[in-house]
């Protein structure tokens, strides 16, 4: 099944700073999200990213703050911006297989961001 | 809009005991899925079981089932034989049909902790 390789796994960060996380599909796959998980909270999505066109941002999330690139099937950077401590989180990404991973579902191993 | 409520923000149970954590879910779709995760606290998401809408049989995959009732909109998931290392975040999850609304809607999940 698909594998995610994502990094860095953790980061502690100044404020004011740019940190940018990278996700590594050992598959070629269409959809891929990034999502957001505050301390004790659930998961957020931030945006859907789609080879080829703009990222789709949910309610909350502007690109200027969360860059997106998704030069090719199998790689997407996450760029958290102008970090403040309300933007330390856990960063998932996640993929989309149909056929492969669990139930089409894959996620990275998550980056845990500290902003000091 | 695709909701998820999980009304136990956490619980305690027993060592090899059975546990069900509730689920709950709100959907205009006919055609949807369904999606237990567990999360340590490493953070990563760990698949545990899905079930389609279309699905007759309640799903199983070892200690995990999931006790569908569709008329009600619950998806329950019951472990049995409770394991210390069951200790963990669970999530609830929903996408909808396939292709064009892939993306995942979490619950606000529920701390399970084993007590030995």
């Amino acid at each position: 099944s698909a594998v995610i390789s994502q990094k860095p796994s953790r980061d502690i960060c100044q404020r004011g700073t740019s940190l940018t996380i990278q996700c590594q599909v050992d598959s070629q796959v269409t959809m891929m999200f990034w999502y957001r998980q505050q301390p004790g909270q659930s998961l957020t999505l931030i945006a859907t990213a789609n080879q080829g066109s703009e990222a789709t941002y949910e309610s909350g999330f502007v690109i200027d703050k969360f860059p997106i690139s998704r030069p090719n099937l199998t790689f997407s950077t996450l760029t958290v911006s102008n970090m403040s401590p309300e933007d330390s989180s856990i960063y998932l990404c996640s993929a989309v297989l149909w056929g492969q991973g669990d139930y089409g579902y894959t996620f990275g191993s998550g980056t845990r961001l500290t902003v000091v | 809009a695709q909701k998820i409520t999980q009304t136990q923000p956490g619980m305690f149970v027993q060592e090899k005991e059975a546990v069900t954590l509730d689920c709950t879910y709100d959907t205009s779709d006919q055609s949807y899925g369904l999606f237990w995760y567990k999360q340590p606290s490493s953070g990563e998401m760990i698949f545990l079981i899905y079930q389609g809408s279309y699905d007759e049989q309640n799903a199983t995959e070892g200690r995990y089932s999931l006790n569908f009732q569709k008329a009600r909109k619950s998806a329950n998931l019951v472990i049995s034989a409770s394991q210390l290392g069951d200790s963990a975040m669970y999530f609830c999850a929903m996408r909808g049909p396939n292709f064009g609304n892939e993306k995942l809607t979490f619950g606000t999940g529920t701390r399970l902790t084993i007590i030995p």
